[in-house]
């Protein structure tokens, strides 16, 4: 069936240091690849995205790769922030006739200082 | 311009009880969303609908039905409610290309007694 999977589940970086999250896919139509970030008893929010047709994407310390032969995706945070500290999730949208997004099952980072 | 808007914000119900949760947005997206979110296992996606008046199954149905009779507003209904059904919902909606960013409502949190 459609799914995505996530890992790891959680995840601990020294302040500065850099922290990769990776996820794959199953629907090989999937063409959108968000991620959110969701801090403590709040709502998730959009960080970054990527498209099919892009490989690499990057915003400030955040860069989002994508390589669909394989059908991974992986987050890339560079010089992370206590700030940083925060679940996020991959989500991959699912084409069967009509879109639907399908998120992986997240990953807790902690930025230690 | 709110966005989008779930309430209730909590609710305890005891077992075989029913209820309604309502999801409202201002954005006139077509695309709406329910999801569940447990612990370890991410948001998983509920039913979801694309457009007025059409609803779908996600991922976990069982136990929830929905509703779509205004284009603003997606109701989600548990009919006889279960302690399984504990959890933290959240609503979300797009524009409904399949490649853009889901608006999350604040997030209602669920006990079945």
């Amino acid at each position: 069936g459609e799914n995505v999977e996530q890992h790891p589940s959680t995840l601990s970086v020294q302040e500065g240091d850099s922290a990769v999250i990776k996820c794959t896919y199953s629907d090989s139509a999937s063409n959108y690849f968000p991620w959110y970030k969701q801090e403590l008893g709040k709502r998730p929010q959009l960080i970054i995205d990527i498209r099919s047709n892009v490989g690499e994407k990057k915003d400030q310390r955040i860069a989002v790769t994508l390589n669909k032969t394989a059908k991974h995706f992986s987050l890339h945070i560079t010089e992370t922030q206590p700030e940083d500290s925060a679940v996020y999730f991959c989500a991959a949208s699912m084409s069967s006739g009509t879109y639907k997004y399908i998120f992986g099952t997240g990953t807790r980072l902690k930025v230690l200082a | 311009n709110a966005g989008v808007t779930q309430t209730p914000k909590f609710r305890v119900l005891k077992t075989g009880q029913s209820m309604t949760l309502l999801c409202a947005q201002d954005m006139n997206h077509e695309y709406m969303y329910w999801y569940r979110q447990d612990p370890g296992m991410g948001l998983r996606l509920i039913h979801y609908s694309v457009g007025e008046g059409t609803t779908a199954k996600g991922e976990v149905p069982d136990g929830y039905n929905v509703s779509r009779l205004k284009k603003q507003n997606f109701l989600l209904g548990l009919e006889s409610a279960a302690p399984s059904q504990t959890s933290v919902y959240f609503c979300a909606s797009s524009y409904g290309t399949g490649r853009e960013k889901l608006f999350f409502g604040s997030g209602t949190q669920l006990s079945v007694l």
